[in-house]
């Protein structure tokens, strides 16, 4: 089955330079989230879209911003990356709310972010 | 903030010997997750429980949302060392009105052989 496809996997990057994420739902999931995972920590939500608004919106420095675009792909671009970013960022897709199986998020393999 | 705690944080067993995760909260929530994770990959869904005192069965793991939608448990049955790995349970707040998950801080399970 098809899975969450997340691109780079991995990126490096030097101090205050900018860096996009991508990431493509399964098919007909219409509802993607981003989470930061720092090393030894648990996954973090930043921001979500439905139907590509924004839907919420969690604990997303004001130098990132994202968007979803009519294929329901997202995109987050970080900008003046600092060394606290570096982390793992996941994207993860579900059905619509209302749905059954509107809680099933599943996650993508990640973006290692690495800021040097 | 709502938070999820789970317990054990670190768990060495024998293969062959049960097991039991928990995860507990003081606020209601919508639906618990169970998602398994390897270092450095995402997070893989094994159980969704909505239903409060839901038991859900995946082969040898059981997975049991409690009464009130507080709190879950994964246990597991005749562990074996492919069950190695990072649990996490994590929910959706009921009171949030949105969909996004509060994780717990993982069980760092180890089966040794």
């Amino acid at each position: 089955a098809a899975g969450v496809i997340q691109s780079p996997r991995h990126l490096i990057k030097e101090k205050r330079e900018t860096a996009t994420l991508k990431c493509y739902p399964i098919p007909r999931h219409d509802t993607v989230y981003w989470y930061q995972q720092g090393p030894g920590q648990d996954p973090q939500f930043l921001i979500s879209f439905y139907e590509k608004m924004q839907s919420d919106k969690g604990s997303i420095p004001d130098r990132f911003s994202a968007q979803q675009f009519s294929d329901y792909h997202s995109e987050l671009n970080m900008s003046s990356l600092e060394l606290g970013d570096s982390a793992l960022y996941f994207c993860a897709s579900s059905l619509a709310p209302g749905l059954a199986g509107e809680y099933e998020q599943y996650f993508g393999p990640g973006t290692r972010l690495t800021v040097t | 903030t709502q938070l999820l705690e789970q317990s054990p944080q670190f768990l060495s067993i024998q293969e062959g010997e049960n097991l039991t995760v928990y995860c507990n909260s003081s606020s209601v929530f919508s639906s618990l997750q169970w998602y398994r994770q390897e270092p450095g990959e995402g997070p893989v869904l094994l159980v969704t429980v909505v239903t409060g005192g839901e038991v859900k069965k995946l082969k040898r793991l059981t997975f049991q949302f409690g009464d009130a939608r507080k709190d879950s448990s994964l246990h597991i049955t005749a562990a074996q060392p492919g069950d190695t790995g990072l649990y996490l349970c994590a929910g959706v707040w009921s009171g949030a009105g949105s969909y996004q998950l509060t994780f717990g801080k993982g069980t760092k399970l180890s089966v040794i052989p």
